[in-house]
């Protein structure tokens, strides 16, 4: 079983619709949790920490249930410039992340 | 946001040649750098910590004579591909944390340095 898993997608959502993605972890003693955001060809940027408690930052809001190890990242009135691969990663402790295989999003005009 | 950056941005080279990827820390200073591998539409896979002023921390399946890591200070770290050979062209991308601090252990990333070996 993988560390990190996502829905590989592609989620092809046309301008302005709410898309959402999921991610599961298996290691129970995973400390810290992100989404980044990665182009084609580029490197990962970060997009958003995850927190227990949920937390937003703009149209993007950010979820982490510790009890099912599942995190979530909801974008709301999606964009063009939204249009990337969704990494969900996971700190298990030893400072380097471990990366789920990542969520490709296609906003179609 | 803390800065990171990786140096060349791209190679091809010849099979049997060795290649040097630079990786620094701009803006802060960083005890630990993270080297990872990305093969097309996969994901990352750490290859090795880098430790400043110790040797270098390999996951399996990463050999540590091919991958050669050096962290002489606090702001590089050098990652060398001996011998490369087709299979070893990839996106080879670094990564530091600032010093850990409350909220989580954010990493920044290099640009990548895409290597191409004919």
């Amino acid at each position: 079983r993988k560390e990190v898993e996502q829905d590989p997608g592609p989620f092809n959502v046309p301008e302005g619709a709410t898309v959402a993605f999921n991610c599961t972890y298996s290691n129970s003693a995973s400390q810290s949790f992100f989404w980044y955001r990665q182009d084609c060809r580029k490197e990962p940027k970060l997009l958003m920490s995850v927190y227990s408690s949920g937390n937003e930052d703009g149209r993007f809001t950010a979820q982490l249930n510790r009890a099912s190890q599942y995190i979530s990242l909801l974008i709301r009135d999606s964009k063009l410039s939204d249009s990337a691969t969704y990494l969900c990663v996971v700190d298990t402790g030893r400072r380097a992340l471990t990366f789920g295989s990542g969520t490709r999003l296609q906003v179609q005009p | 946001g803390a800065v990171v950056s990786q140096h060349p941005s791209r190679v091809i080279c010849k099979s049997g040649t060795s290649v040097k990827i630079e990786c620094r820390s701009l803006d802060f200073q960083a005890t630990t750098m993270f080297w990872y591998r990305q093969f097309p539409k996969q994901s990352l896979m750490l290859m090795a910590t880098s430790n400043e002023g110790s040797k270098a921390t390999y996951e399996q399946g990463v050999e540590k004579d091919k991958f050669l890591i050096n962290h002489a200070s606090l702001t590089l770290s050098t990652l060398t591909v001996t011998s490369a050979h087709p299979e070893d062209s990839s996106f080879y991308i670094c990564s530091a944390s600032p010093p850990v601090r409350p909220g989580g252990n954010e990493q920044f990333f290099g640009p990548g340095t895409r290597l191409t070996v004919l």
